[in-house]
C-alpha cells in the first residue's frame, strides 16, 4: 500500500504570499494531522481532522486554516506568509485520533 | 514547562554498545506514548508504541514506561552505525487530540 503523500515538495514563496499544502493519508486512514518542524526542533502540532472535522489545533495563529476533504485527503493554508514559517510541514495519518501516527515525506517552504 | 523534554545530546556510543533515550512528559493523564526516529532530512518513522506501564520488546529496541513518574525511556542494544540518527519521544494529550513531540536526541553510533 501506498504511505501518506504531501505536495509539492518544494516550495519558495515571497513575505506575505498565501500558500496551500496537500496530503493523501494512507488508504483506510481517518484521520490526518499536520505539524511544523523548524530546523534542530520536533515537530509542533498544527491541526487535527477526523471524519472531514477538526479535531484538534495547535498553538498557531488563525493565519493556518486546514481542511479534510470527503476522501480523507488534507490542505494546509497559511496566509500572509513570514519569514518565521519557513520550515518543514509534515502531515501524518492515523486510523483513529489517538493512534500512531505514519509520517508523508513533508514539505520544505521557504519564506524569503 | 514543555509538554515532552528530552535530552538533546548528542549521544555517542560504540557499535555493538546499548545506547539509551529519556523523555519526561507533563500531562499526567497522558496514555499513550511513542518513538519515532528521523534520519537526516527525512520525515519521523514510528519504531516503537506504549500504553501500559513497563517494557516493550521488539528486536533490539525496547521501551520503557513509568506513569507514576512520567516517563518514558528507548532502549538499542547491539547499536548499529545505521542506528545514527535523531530520536523523537512523542506523547498524545489526555483528551486524545494533541500531539506532543519532544525536540529529539542527536545518536551517533561509532563503528
Amino acid at each position: 500500500d501506498a504511505g501518506v503523500t504531501q505536495s509539492p515538495t518544494h516550495l519558495i514563496k515571497t513575505r506575505g504570499q498565501q500558500v496551500t499544502l496537500r496530503c493523501s493519508p494512507i488508504s483506510g486512514h481517518k484521520s490526518v494531522s499536520w505539524y511544523q518542524q523548524v530546523l534542530g526542533q520536533g515537530p509542533q502540532f498544527i491541526f487535527q481532522y477526523y471524519e472531514k472535522e477538526e479535531r484538534g489545533r495547535g498553538n498557531f495563529p488563525d493565519r493556518f486554516s486546514a481542511r479534510q476533504f470527503p476522501n480523507y485527503s488534507s490542505e494546509l493554508n497559511v496566509n500572509a506568509l513570514l519569514l518565521g514559517d519557513s520550515a518543514l510541514y509534515l502531515c501524518a495519518s492515523s486510523l483513529v485520533t489517538n493512534g500512531h501516527q505514519y509520517f508523508g515525506p513533508g514539505t520544505r517552504l521557504t519564506v524569503t | 514547562q514543555k509538554e515532552v523534554e528530552q535530552n538533546s545530546g548528542p549521544l555517542s556510543v560504540p557499535e555493538g554498545a546499548i545506547a539509551s533515550l529519556n523523555c519526561t512528559y507533563s500531562d499526567r493523564g497522558s496514555q499513550s506514548f511513542f518513538w519515532y526516529r528521523q534520519y537526516s532530512g527525512k520525515s519521523p518513522e514510528l519504531i516503537m508504541f506504549i500504553y501500559s506501564n513497563g517494557d516493550k520488546e521488539d528486536g533490539r529496541f525496547t521501551a520503557q514506561l513509568n506513569k507514576a513518574s512520567q516517563y518514558v525511556s528507548l532502549l538499542i542494544r547491539d547499536s548499529q552505525p545505521s542506528d545514527s540518527a535523531t530520536y523523537l519521544c512523542a506523547v498524545i494529550s489526555n483528551t486524545g487530540n494533541q500531539f506532543y513531540f519532544g525536540t529529539g536526541t542527536s545518536l551517533t553510533v561509532i563503528p
